[in-house]
């Protein structure tokens, strides 16, 4: 199915295991990016990725890491999971249009994580 | 820095009235604009966007916003709510392909 494409859906764990989440798109897109969602703070960019092995932090990168090595999968590795990482992560997509900045972004369904 | 103020955390209308729903942002140059809908348990849809050109735009399932430079605003506006537009709306801005977006406001509709 085209699309974006997040699992697992929910997932619970425990402090200190690790956890990766996975992101697929079928589209090809250039741009990659996670996200988590919490209350007050609405969405918070944790790390993007502008095209295959290329990645770069956002705004709350401490305690998560990621990989490209293909273009359409940009997995959400938790190594050490912590209470405070407990949240909802979406995953997106853009095309690249740098010049003239018409990018829009496509979300997944979502990953409801929580950690005990 | 960019960001990005919703500052109505939580707004109730009674269907059929109409609805606004602010947006301000911080951003030097002319900045590109969206709105995103989120219903419960769902990820993220967009709702309209402003590159440029007219400042009013359409978008689906009737929804409107306006872009000011002046008071660096991008409002949504609804003329009739539906019961099906509660939800949670963002507002968020597009530089150097980073999204920055609000902390949302959360539409509730009553009968």
């Amino acid at each position: 199915d085209a699309g974006i494409t997040q699992s697992p859906r929910y997932k619970i764990t425990e402090t200190g295991r690790q956890v990766t989440l996975m992101c697929h798109q079928t589209w090809s897109h250039s741009y990659m990016f996670w996200y988590r969602q919490d209350l007050g703070h609405g969405l918070r960019l944790i790390y993007y990725s502008a095209a295959a092995d290329i990645t770069d932090k956002g705004e709350v990168p401490d305690g998560y890491v990621v990989s490209r090595s293909k273009t359409e999968n940009f997995p959400l590795t938790l190594e050490s999971a912590t209470r405070s990482q407990t949240s909802v992560y979406f995953c997106a997509s853009s095309e690249d249009r740098a010049y003239s900045g018409a990018n829009v972004l496509t979300f997944g369904a979502g990953s409801r994580l929580t950690v005990l | 820095a960019q960001s990005v103020t919703q500052p109505d955390i939580h707004i109730t209308v009674s269907e059929g009235a109409s609805l606004e729903l602010r947006c301000n942002y911080s951003y030097g140059a002319t900045p590109y604009l969206f709105w995103y809908v989120q219903s419960p348990g769902q990820g993220l849809q967009l709702l309209l966007k402003y590159f440029s050109g007219d400042t009013l735009v359409q978008g689906i399932k009737g929804f409107e916003a306006e872009f000011k430079r002046s008071q660096s605003s991008f409002n949504l506006r609804k003329p009739s709510v539906h019961w099906s537009d509660a939800a949670e709306y963002f507002c968020a801005v597009h530089n150097f392909n980073k999204f920055y977006f609000g902390s949302g406001t959360k539409l509730n509709v009553k009968p």
